[in-house]
């Protein structure tokens, strides 16, 4: 079965550096999500991302967040500049577009350690 | 922010028995649910998406029901066994592109 691919699985970055968070949705999905979990907390939704271009974001993610898709197949987040509170499981999520019925397939999660 | 509700926190039922799990959300503006199974080191996996009042799902041993008027669904496992043990995660989206999950309800089935 299909399956989102998430690398690295987990990312150990100094405070102040950039990142990037690396995604390989579903080769026929054609909507794409990023959520985190900070340790002990609900999964928060960041942004989701359609045609080219972000659909929704949520508050969370501000000017230090973006998305790409650079080439048809990866859909990245970067993360500049980055905070302690940016330590978190992330999740890549990609999903079908036929209306409301389609469940989100999730990749296995990046864990960002911001040191 | 939506705001969405699940109990209890964590559950500890013996194999065999049945179980049941809520989740509480928002009324208005509904779009559609989404119940998800996690188990620990893996990716939260799809159970259900349920989109209209009343509407009841089933896979296996577990079901699920909605009702979008009072703003809750319910998740119930019959004869629970070990390899149920997971968090349970809902999600709500009001617009099909931004969903909002609950805390999840952390199921630990008793050999």
């Amino acid at each position: 079965e299909p399956e989102v691919t998430q690398t690295p699985s987990h990312q150990v970055t100094q405070m102040g550096q950039e990142v990037i968070l690396r995604c390989v949705p579903i080769s026929n999905h054609l909507y794409f999500y990023w959520y985190r979990q900070i340790l002990g907390q609900k999964v928060e939704f960041l942004v989701s991302f359609y045609n080219n271009e972000i659909s929704e974001k949520s508050e969370i993610f501000d000017d230090q967040f973006s998305v790409e898709r650079p080439d048809g197949s990866n859909f990245t987040l970067k993360i500049r500049s980055t905070k302690l509170e940016d330590s978190a499981m992330y999740f890549c999520a990609s999903r079908q577009p036929q209306g409301a019925n389609q469940p989100q397939h999730f990749g296995d999660g990046t864990r960002l350690s911001i040191l | 922010i939506l705001n969405v509700e699940q109990s209890p926190q964590s559950l500890h039922v013996q194999e065999g028995d049945s179980t049941n799990f809520t989740c509480s959300f928002p009324s208005s503006n509904f779009y559609a649910l989404h119940w998800y199974r996690w188990e620990t080191a893996k990716s939260p996996e799809a159970l259900f998406v349920m989109t209209l009042n009343g509407d009841e799902k089933k896979k296996g041993r577990i079901s699920a029901t909605l009702n979008t008027k009072e703003g809750y669904s319910y998740l119930y496992i019959k004869g629970s066994q070990p390899e149920d043990s997971a968090t349970y995660l809902c999600a709500l989206t009001n617009t099909g592109n931004q969903f909002y999950f609950g805390t999840g309800t952390s199921l630990t089935v008793i050999p």
